[in-house]
Parts: C-alpha cells; structure tokens; sequence
C-alpha cells in the first residue's frame, strides 16, 4: 500500500517553456503533499507543502510565480515550473504520507533538463 | 530545531561483510527517525522508521537500525551486504509535534554505499 506516482520521469525542454509535473497517491487519500528538489550529489531539499483545497505553502527562498503548485483532489498534486531556465534542471520528487506519525512515501521523481 | 548528521560521505565494503552507516540527530521534540534508500535516477524507498516503540528497529532487505536516546543516534546496519545494497542512503527526522512541524522532514546529507564483489 501507500504507492505514490509521480509522471513524467523524464522531460527535456525549451527555455522559456512551461512543464507540469503530477503526484498521485494510487491507493489513499493525501490532504498534503510535498514536493523537493535535489540538486545532484546533494540531499532534498523541500520547496513547497501542497494543501488539497487550499493554496501552497512554500519554503523560504523558493518563488512561487515560478513553481506553481495545484491541489485540485485528494489523490493528486501538480508541479507546474513556469518559464523554465536552464538552472531549473534538476530532480524534482513528490510525497505524501497517510498520517502525521507515519513515513513519507514518495514518487520515483522526476528528471527536469531546460536546454 | 533539529537536524540530521550522516557522518560518512561514501562508504565502501566487500560483499558478504558488514555495512554500518552512522547518522546522529539533534531534534527539540522527540522524533520519529527513518532510514530512505535511493538508487540512481529514482525516488526514496523507505527501509525502516522509528516511532518511540522498540529501540531496535528491523527493516526491509535485512536492515536494522537501533536508536539510541543518550548517543542521539540512529546508526544502520545490516550483517551481510550484497551488491545490489549499492546505492544511497538518507537518515531523516520528522518531529512529531503538529502544528507547522508537520511534514517538515530534515534529510541528511546521504551516505553513498558501495559494494565491492
């Protein structure tokens, strides 16, 4: 139980493009999602807390006109990266968890390259 | 506050021996504490979590790790490693008290472990 997808796994794109990524929890609800970003050879970082229903928070230093973040049902989050540039590259993984004690589960990430 | 240490940057074994990966933590509330595998290119995996039940926790693939309050540590461990252990490995602590700490994870900097045939 308690399997997160995320897709795509892989994106390349255009500088200047938009790509949206999703997070689905397939077998249980998640009222909160999160979302990294790991930098190569580097641990994850946390860039947003995403509420289903309600608007995004976001950790300090992460623009969120940028990295738009979309909580529309219980079993699915997005990452939107707007007008992406090449520094946008990165691993970008989401997770949710199905109780405030319990662990994350998380998405098999998502490998974001902006040429 | 809290925050997590793994003490070893790259760990390389032979097959077939021990693997010991060191994490120490320092957190305000009593934590729940995990241990995450991540192979290349590849979301997390978790291998075992500690929740205030019994200190010696046993995990998946033949891991454990035992807390240890008075150290403030969460070591890994497990007595055998085989080649497809190669891979890297975070300790994380979550505390648990609510509020605006939920979810707030803090990850180590991971321990790359290496398995020589």
């Amino acid at each position: 139980g308690a399997v997160v997808s995320q897709h795509p796994s892989r994106v390349i794109c255009k500088s200047g493009t938009s790509v949206k990524i999703e997070c689905r929890s397939l077998d249980f609800q998640a009222t909160t999602m999160f979302w990294y970003r790991q930098f190569p050879k580097q641990s994850l970082m946390l860039m947003a807390t995403s509420n289903e229903g309600s608007k995004a928070t976001y950790e300090q230093g992460v623009e969120k006109d940028k990295f738009l973040i979309n909580h529309a049902s219980l079993t699915l989050s997005t990452l939107t990266v707007t007008s992406a540039h090449p520094e946008d590259s990165s691993f970008y993984i989401c997770s949710a968890r199905l109780g405030q004690r319990e662990p994350l589960h998380f998405g098999n990430g998502t490998r974001l390259t902006v040429t | 506050a809290q925050s997590v240490t793994q003490l070893d940057s790259h760990v390389s074994v032979s097959e077939g021996t021990p693997v010991l990966l060191r994490c120490n933590y320092s957190s305000s509330y009593s934590p729940s504490l995990f241990w995450y595998v991540q192979h290349p290119n590849k979301g997390l995996q978790l291998l075992l979590k500690y929740t205030s039940a019994a200190t010696l926790v046993k995990g998946i693939n033949g891991f454990e790790a035992e807390f240890k309050k008075s150290e403030t540590s969460f070591h890994l461990t497990k007595p055998s490693a085989h080649m497809s252990d190669a891979a890297e490995y975070f300790c994380v602590v979550s505390p648990n008290a609510g509020g605006t700490s939920y979810g707030k994870l803090t990850f180590g900097q991971g321990t790359i472990l290496t398995v020589h045939p």
